[in-house]
């Protein structure tokens, strides 16, 4: 199956700096990419569809300018949480598809743990 | 972007038995699929079912889709410690929904040895 490379795996970081995490699409090319949200023992919240080339599509509720996300190539997308807070402690997972879009291959996610 | 509401939240059984559990969705769609998220961990994709499939089997899974009702069931037989995970349902991009999946609350699964 089609593989989604997420990192980094972990992050521990003091408020007010910003933290990068990637999403990279290991042997396709992905059409479209999902950034999500998940809090302990819930379901996933999207906040974000980016597409290689054009502006992230963001969900509502979620900051744009918190939140930044590039989507340069068709194999990696990179979401930056600027100026953390600890409110934004949470699971981020990244998920892709291509083709018919069927369906979802997900990153490893990223835990978010702001100080 | 959740649609879908998932039962039991969460179920407990004994390695050996079946473990079943439900989801119901609200637009239409052209197929559903279950993921399998391990703990900290990103979701894996198991089944598709297709709309115009009334019962899917992979192994020890066993999906059936009603469209009628809008739901569809995860049963899981012969159940093992390693199958512990949380189990969403999941309905893809339509012209109802636009261009996003939305998954159900989940299941989380507990099987003890």
């Amino acid at each position: 199956g089609a593989v989604v490379s997420q990192h980094p795996s972990w992050v521990i970081c003091k408020s007010g700096t910003s933290v990068k995490i990637e999403c990279r699409s290991l042997d396709f090319q992905a059409t479209t990419m999902f950034w999500y949200r998940q809090f302990p023992k819930q379901s996933l919240m999207l906040m974000a569809t980016s597409n290689e080339g054009s502006k992230a599509t963001y969900e509502q509720g979620v900051e744009k300018d918190k939140f930044l996300i590039n989507h340069a190539s068709l194999t990696l997308s990179t979401l930056t949480v600027t100026s953390a807070h600890p409110e934004d402690s949470s699971f981020y997972i990244c998920s892709a598809s291509f083709g018919s879009n069927e369906k979802l291959f997900f990153g490893s996610g990223t835990q978010l743990s702001v100080l | 972007s959740q649609q879908g509401e998932e039962d039991p939240q969460a179920l407990s059984i004994q390695e050996g038995e079946n473990a079943t559990m439900n989801c119901s969705y609200k637009t239409s769609i052209n197929n559903l699929q279950w993921y399998r998220q391990n703990s900290g961990r990103g979701l894996v994709h198991l089944i598709l079912i297709r709309s115009n499939e009334r019962e899917k089997h992979s192994g020890r899974l066993r999906v059936t889709l009603d469209t009628s009702k809008k739901s569809s069931s995860l049963l899981i037989t012969a159940s093992r410690a390693a199958d512990t995970a949380s189990y969403f349902c999941a309905t893809p991009p339509s012209p109802d929904t636009g261009n996003q999946f939305y998954f159900g609350t989940g299941t989380s699964l507990t099987v003890i040895p």
